[in-house]
This record gives C-alpha cells, structure tokens and sequence, in this order.
C-alpha cells in the first residue's frame, strides 16, 4: 500500500516568510510524529499527535512552530518568520497504535528539504 | 534522559567483507532500539527493532543486531558487505509508551568494490 507522502520535497524560501510542510500517513495510521534533521546529525523529535490531539510538543524549538492535524488524518507543519536556522529536512512518520504494549514501529517519509536564505 | 552514540560517522568496508556499525545508549528503564537505513533523498527505512525477548535480532537485507543490557549496546552487523549497502545507518532509542524516538547522528557506510 501507499507510504506515507510529504509535500513539497524542496521548499526554498526568504528569510522571514511563513511555510507549510504537509504530511500524509498511512491510512488507518493513528500516530503521527514531525521531525527535524539538521545537515549531518540524526532526526530530532518535534511533536507527536494522537488522531487529532497533538499529545506532545515538547520538541518545538520555537514559539514560530505550529503543527496540527484536525481531522486526524492529513497534518501541516508551520513556519512563521522562518530563520536561516530553520534549513533542515523535515520528516514525518506515522504508526498504527502507540500504547498497544509494544512500541509500534514509525514508517518514515521521504522528507521536506527546508532551505532558508 | 535518553541518548544514542554512533561511534563512527563514516565507516568503509571492502565487498564481502564484515559490516559492523556500533550504537550505544543511555536510558532509565529498558528500552526498545531500533536500527533504521536512509539512502539518499529517500525517508528512513527500518531495517530491526528488539522489544522484547531474544536479545539477537534479524532484520532485512541480512543485517542482525544483539541487544546488550550489560554494555548498553545495540550493534549493527552483515557477514558480507554488498554494494546496495551503501548508505547511512541510524540507530534509534524508545522506551515503552514514550511516544518518540531519539536517533543517533548516522553513520554513514560506503562499500569499496
């Protein structure tokens, strides 16, 4: 069946502008996670939603982040007033149940390749 | 707290010969690791997981790892390294109901023909 799909793939944009990096999952997939992979280092967690609520977003570096995910399904990842910091790949993943008694493995998409200039 | 170290950012082997990609963690309570493959453009493939019970796990594409609580280690081997194999290799720590994983930095692992 189809993986999970982000959109755009690249996104070039100025210094100071809003973006909006969007995620499919896997349908049927009740946990949805964003993650940010700077140049050269490992995936670093961002937020985590359950269906529709957004039970952890611990990982936000910022109060310009801002993910959600209303009809628990579809969710969109912004950026307000993006900084030069902001360039990074961001990565979604989803998975069928968390809490189910055993960790549930993360199926990953290919990324949003954020560059700010 | 939770922490992963990949020992080695880039790691080249000869093909056919031993893949051995090492990865430690630090953790609280016993966790759950997972060994996850990223080729180029593409998301994060997983290749094992342990949970729970055997301590020596297999994976796709002929990798295994053993889960050693003693060392606190998770590493990563192929008996015989192939071409297809080239690419960067991410070890990953979660624990039970915690929601997230903590990912090590990479390795990446080139394969000399």
């Amino acid at each position: 069946g189809a993986g999970v799909s982000q959109s755009p793939r690249y996104k070039v944009a100025k210094r100071g502008q809003d973006v909006a990096l969007r995620c499919d999952p896997i349908s049927g997939h009740v946990s949805l996670f964003w993650y940010q992979q700077a140049l050269g280092q490992g995936p670093e967690f961002l937020t985590y939603f359950q269906n529709e609520a957004q039970l952890d977003k611990s990982g936000l570096p910022s109060d310009r982040f801002f993910a959600e995910r209303p009809e628990g399904s579809v969710s969109t990842l912004k950026i307000q007033r993006t900084q030069q910091e902001d360039s990074a790949v961001y990565l979604c993943a989803s998975s069928l149940v968390v809490g189910s008694g055993e960790q549930e493995t993360q199926y990953f998409g290919p990324g949003t390749r954020l560059l700010v200039l | 707290a939770q922490s992963v170290t990949q020992l080695g950012s880039h790691v080249s082997v000869s093909e056919g010969a031993l893949v051995l990609l090492r990865c430690n963690y630090s953790s609280s309570v016993p966790p759950y690791l997972f060994w996850y493959v990223q080729y180029p453009n593409q998301g994060l493939q997983l290749l094992l997981k342990y949970t729970t019970g055997a301590t020596l796990v297999k994976g796709i594409n002929g990798f295994e790892a053993e889960f050693k609580k003693s060392e606190t280690s998770f590493h990563l081997t192929k008996p015989s390294a192939h071409m297809s194999d080239a690419a960067e290799y991410f070890c990953a720590v979660s624990k039970y109901n915690f929601n997230k994983f903590y990912f090590g930095s990479g390795t990446k692992l080139n394969v000399k023909p």
